[in-house]
């Protein structure tokens, strides 16, 4: 099945610095990507939606310039959230939409998650 | 906006036991996509059941399967024959087309399973 590696799983910086975390689907081309933020014991919020090649749509309340996201090629987006501070920290997740070929569906395939802890 | 309800912010079966999750949802569209993922400890989102709005019939997938009444915006999730291994977060989520868009989740169940 379709796989979405999602890197790093787990990151401590200081407050103020800046934090990338990748997305990458590895067997398939993924047009839109979208990532998700998930506090302890709470649900997965989306934050925004990527296209490849364009710019990300941002869910009301997401601040655009904290949360930095570049989806440059058919197999990569990159979450920077920028001058972190502790209540970013959170459960960032993101998901890879994939048209199965001869299934005429698409599916969306998560990644593992990325814990996110500023202090 | 569609909204996604989970009522049951926990649930337990015993094990070989058959239980049952609730979700309702709240839409104005006629096309949808509704699905039950199930996150364990690790926190990775798995799959479990997916439902296309324009189907009557109900969605299994071996020991899971949905009661979907799409009158009512019901959508609930019954497990039979429950494992360990299906302790989890139990998400519903809902998307109103199929095409890779994005999903509202409903706040989570989680299910224990005892011995």
């Amino acid at each position: 099945g379709a796989v979405v590696s999602q890197h790093p799983s787990r990151v401590i910086c200081k407050s103020g610095t800046s934090v990338k975390i990748e997305c990458r689907s590895l067997d398939f081309q993924a047009t839109t990507m979208f990532w998700y933020r998930q506090f302890p014991k709470q649900s997965l919020m989306l934050m925004a939606t990527s296209n490849e090649g364009s710019k990300a749509t941002y869910e009301q309340g997401v601040e655009k310039d904290k949360f930095l996201i570049n989806h440059a090629s058919l197999t990569l987006s990159t979450l920077t959230v920028t001058s972190a501070h502790p209540e970013d920290s959170s459960f960032y997740i993101c998901s890879a939409a994939s048209i199965l070929s001869g299934a005429g569906n698409e599916k969306l395939f998560f990644g593992s998650g990325t814990q996110l802890s500023v202090l | 906006a569609q909204t996604v309800t989970q009522s049951q912010p926990e649930m337990s079966v015993q094990e070989a036991e058959t239980v049952t999750l609730s979700c309702t949802y709240d839409t104005s569209e006629s096309d949808y996509y509704l699905f039950w993922y199930k996150q364990p400890p690790s926190r990775q989102m798995i799959l479990v059941i997916r439902q296309e709005a324009y189907k009557q019939q109900n969605a299994t997938e071996n020991r899971f399967s949905v009661n979907f009444q799409k009158a009512a915006k019901s959508f609930s999730l019954k497990i039979s024959d429950s494992q360990l291994g299906d302790a989890a977060m139990y998400f519903c989520a809902y998307t109103h087309t199929g095409t890779a868009s994005k999903l509202t989740f409903g706040t989570g169940t989680r299910l224990q399973v005892t011995l």
